[in-house]
């Protein structure tokens, strides 16, 4: 198993350019998710989602868009690219059952973006 | 109010040693996960323990363990035996489940652990 793969590893933008973070994990998780990691601190959550089809937004969304289509793909959509953006973004996946083990997330090797 | 907090920006501990990295949490809830991660300088987000609010027992994964404390909101990692590879940032997160269903992490700001020779 890859687990989940990130693509691309870097990229620089220029301010209002748009571009896709492409993320895919093969472990037949159904919660995936979106974070961004500024300098210095802790991931803060953009967007989720609990399965194909069901996405809803983390703590800061803004300038974000996503989709999920299948169980595998997760696609995190920045449209106009400002500096504020400029961070690492990582993608992870968990699997939830009810009464079932821990939902542990499993992260992707990250994207770090620089928007100029 | 800080729903994860870590108070140690830094710490040094050498080679062999244990170590213990603090982290305190904030929820009304009564059933949450606490989980702790690595990062190493490469940048990659290392999963390393878990525990449940329920669990009665300490979780233990080979050199990491975790002291909960639940009275007290506490959540503190223990590294024994440190190796320079544990060299890393050490981030402490909590899984609330939100009447939204959302189940995702609230992170720490992070401990910068550096084992020296």
């Amino acid at each position: 198993n890859a687990g989940v793969t990130q693509t691309p590893k870097f990229r620089i933008l220029k301010i209002g350019q748009s571009m896709t973070l492409q993320c895919t994990q093969d472990m037949n998780h159904n919660y995936m998710y979106w974070y961004r990691q500024d300098p210095g601190m802790g991931l803060k959550l953009i967007y989720y989602s609990v399965g194909a089809g069901i996405t809803d937004k983390g703590e800061v969304p803004n300038g974000y868009n996503v989709s999920r289509s299948t169980t595998e793909d997760f696609p995190l959509r920045l449209e106009l690219a400002a500096p504020s953006q400029t961070s690492v973004y990582f993608c992870a996946s968990s699997y939830f059952a009810s009464g079932g083990t821990p939902d542990t997330q499993y992260f992707g090797p990250g994207t770090r973006l620089t928007v100029l | 109010a800080q729903k994860i907090t870590q108070t140690q920006p830094g710490m040094f501990v050498q080679e062999k040693e244990a170590v213990t990295l603090d982290c305190t949490y904030d929820t009304s809830d009564q059933s949450y996960g606490l989980f702790w991660y690595k990062q190493p300088s490469s940048g990659e987000m290392i999963f390393l323990i878990y525990q449940g609010s329920y669990d009665e027992q300490n979780a233990t994964e080979g050199r990491y363990s975790l002291n909960f404390q639940k009275a007290r909101k506490s959540a503190n990692l223990v590294i024994s035996a440190s190796q320079l590879g544990d060299s890393a940032m050490y981030f402490c997160a909590m899984r609330e489940v939100l009447l939204t269903g959302r189940r995702a992490l609230t992170f720490g700001s992070g401990t910068r652990l550096q084992v020296q020779p």
